[in-house]
């Protein structure tokens, strides 16, 4: 059973639009929610995190939005770049313990 | 800063065939971690080890070993490669918090013909 989900699969946008790409999660407990950046050929990266006690977490161009009731976040990329294409993974840990990845998202911008 | 080293980069495998997989890192981190992707499943832990000599067994550790005998090093066997089996294994390292950063290398690409 997939823990931590994500959709939508890929994702393609132009420039200087907003992506959104959204993640789901099945255990309550879960209090870390960090998203990591993969380019190919590259491992992923962390990108940015948010804790459960947060409802937003913005840096930059990139804001989680966070609804621990839903149990549901996303990450919004605003004014996307055409560098921003990578695939995006949706992560979730409970106290310190290890990752759970979801199947990430695949965003291609297009100029 | 650091780096994970992973060897091979790519590894291609005959069936049944028992391969070993290395991965370095110079972060001096406690924790060591070895993820399995595959396209559309995302990152699968098989092995994670909190501290050297320690070993902590991952969703998907069933066919796969691994060693920690230094604080530097985590290795990975597949103990009896799978006939068509694509992959890429990730190694990844962390400081033990609550909130922990994985530092990923940029993974081995397995085939098996």
């Amino acid at each position: 059973q997939q823990q931590v989900r994500q959709s939508p699969q890929s994702l393609t946008v132009w420039e200087g639009e907003t992506a959104i790409l959204n993640c789901s999660y099945e255990n309550s407990a879960f209090d870390y929610f960090p998203w990591y950046q993969q380019f190919p050929g590259e491992g992923p990266a962390l990108l940015i995190s948010i804790l459960s006690v947060s409802d937003k977490k913005e840096d930059g161009r990139f804001t989680i939005f966070f609804n621990k009731r839903e149990k549901k976040l996303s990450l919004h990329i605003a004014d996307s770049q055409p560098g921003d294409s990578a695939t995006y993974f949706c992560a979730a840990s409970q106290g310190g313990r290890a990752l759970i990845f979801g199947t990430g998202t695949t965003v291609s911008v297009s100029p | 800063g650091g780096i994970i080293t992973q060897t091979p980069k790519f590894l291609i495998g005959q069936e049944g065939q028992k391969l070993t997989l290395k991965c370095q890192q110079n972060f001096n981190h406690d924790t060591m971690y070895w993820y399995r992707q595959d396209s559309g499943k995302g990152l699968r832990l098989i092995y994670y080890s909190i501290t050297e000599n320690d070993l902590q067994k991952g969703d998907l550790s069933e066919g796969y070993d691994a060693s920690r005998e230094k604080k530097s090093s985590f290795s990975l066997t597949v103990t009896s490669a799978q006939k068509n089996e694509m992959a890429v294994f990730l190694c990844a390292s962390s400081i033990p918090k609550s909130q922990n950063t994985l530092y990923f290398g940029a993974g081995t690409r397995l085939s098996v013909l």
